[in-house]
């Protein structure tokens, strides 16, 4: 099992640029969310799909950032267009069942770096 | 709304030395409790977790047992090693999905 990817595992950009990051959930798993992580603010879930559709946006920042999961194997997260407060980690995470209980898996991350 | 506190950092210690790390949450219903650890460069992975009063998580000679009482979920490891270097996340979920994460707590260990 080759765990969560996320691709690519580093972008440096310049503002106003579009970004596109992808993630490969573990093959099974129905849940997915991404995670921002700043020192600021620490880690904050962006959104969440279930069963490949969007549940949770609540956390999305702002319009110039939009996920789809367009299949169960295959997300992605844009931002456009990234401003320099965009710099984070940004986390893809899987799990079995949306409950409660449930261990959440999560990917290497995404460093993103807007100039 | 649930909100988890925690033992803020750094903290360093010394090879074979205890570790304590608080954690104290407030939630609705009745939550399950999860600690997890971030290795440098790399993702949030499940140490440990209980997901009911009195349950005791345990893993890799860590220890956690979920206080209702206290609403605490302390994390404790009786020898630390240089390996166990990493961020410590405490978090907990209630009635939905959603993980709430304390701030992190950075763990060195110095040989």
């Amino acid at each position: 099992d080759a765990g969560v990817i996320q691709s690519p595992r580093h972008e440096v950009t310049e503002m106003g640029q579009e970004v596109t990051l992808r993630c490969k959930p573990i093959s099974g798993h129905n849940s997915l969310f991404w995670y921002r992580q700043t020192m600021m603010r620490g880690l904050e879930l962006l959104i969440y799909f279930n069963n490949n559709v969007p549940i949770d946006d609540s956390g999305m920042p702002e319009d110039r950032f939009s996920a789809k999961m367009p299949n169960a194997s295959f997300s992605t997260l844009k931002i456009q267009p990234s401003e320099p407060r965009d710099s984070a980690v940004y986390f893809c995470a899987g799990g079995s069942g949306g409950l409660s209980t449930d261990t959440q898996y999560f990917g290497p991350g995404t460093r993103l770096t807007v100039l | 709304g649930n909100s988890v506190t925690q033992m803020e950092g750094p903290v360093t210690l010394s090879e074979e030395a205890f570790l304590t790390i608080n954690c104290t949450y407030t939630a609705t219903g009745y939550p399950s409790l999860f600690w997890y650890v971030q290795y440098p460069g790399e993702g949030l992975q499940l140490l440990l977790k209980a997901t009911k009063a009195d349950d005791k998580g345990s893993n890799k000679g860590f220890e956690a047992t979920y206080r209702k009482e206290t609403t605490s979920f302390h994390l404790e490891k009786g020898s630390v090693q240089v390996s166990d270097s990493a961020v410590y996340f405490c978090a907990l979920s209630s009635y939905d999905y959603k993980l709430s994460f304390g701030a992190g707590t950075t763990v060195t260990v110095r040989a």
